[in-house]
């Protein structure tokens, strides 16, 4: 069964630092997820990782891959406001249709 | 706006009660899909839907009884449930079981 460790759990950061949110999995997965969710709200899809090495950029958000070392990681430059959210990555096992959710880091950026 | 839409958007029942939650999706998916979210725990997957058909059932509960009667929509039936189901329940659909899901707003349930 694969299991997603997402670390940290809660990150308090302030505007304009740079930090890095890690997802590690344990066994093989084709395919990895990261979503947004803002309280009371639901998930919005961030980025989809298809292949070991990928990497995505999506303004101040940026995801990659090591299939290798079951590790993805999800960095925030220069930290705003409007970032602060729960932030979940989810693999997809090798084979299986199903996802596998973290538990979520929340992020909150302190002005 | 998602595409994806979830009735009742909040719900209180007590344990001998029978109700249904509901989504829709209006993004012409084939796949499906029902999700448990309580505080503290990672999201769960309950149920996946394909093409109508069931194709994941991650040892539900029997209480809890998924139905997709086309493939735009997809209710989950409730019946003699307990508080620890008490939970945040999301749909989602994606265009084939393999791609990105998107997920509907949830329907936050208490159960007394």
């Amino acid at each position: 069964e694969l299991k997603v460790e997402q670390n940290p759990l809660f990150l308090s950061m302030q505007e304009g630092k740079n930090y890095t949110i890690y997802c590690n999995y344990s066994t093989t997965s084709d395919r990895l997820y990261w979503y947004r969710q803002d309280p009371g709200k639901s998930l919005e899809s961030l980025f989809v990782l298809l292949s070991n090495g990928a990497v995505k950029q999506e303004g101040r958000l940026m995801a990659s891959l090591d299939t290798k070392a079951r590790l993805s990681t999800l960095h925030i430059t220069a930290a705003v406001h409007d970032l602060s959210a729960t932030y979940f990555c989810a693999p997809r096992e090798a084979g299986n249709e199903k996802l596998t959710f973290g538990t979520g880091t929340r992020l909150t950026i302190i002005p | 706006e998602t595409g994806v839409t979830q009735t009742p958007r909040h719900l209180v029942m007590g344990m001998t009660n029978k109700k249904s939650l509901k989504c829709e999706q209006h993004l012409g998916h084939n796949a499906m899909y029902w999700y448990k979210q309580s505080a503290k725990k990672p999201l769960e997957l309950m149920f996946v839907y394909s093409l109508e058909e069931r194709v994941e059932n991650n040892s539900v509960p029997s209480r809890f009884s998924p139905e997709c009667p086309n493939s735009s929509h997809l209710f989950l039936h409730l019946h003699t449930l307990q508080p620890e189901d008490s939970a945040l329940y999301l749909c989602a659909s994606s265009p084939d079981i393999e791609e990105t899901q998107y997920f509907g707003p949830g329907t936050r349930l208490l159960v007394l």
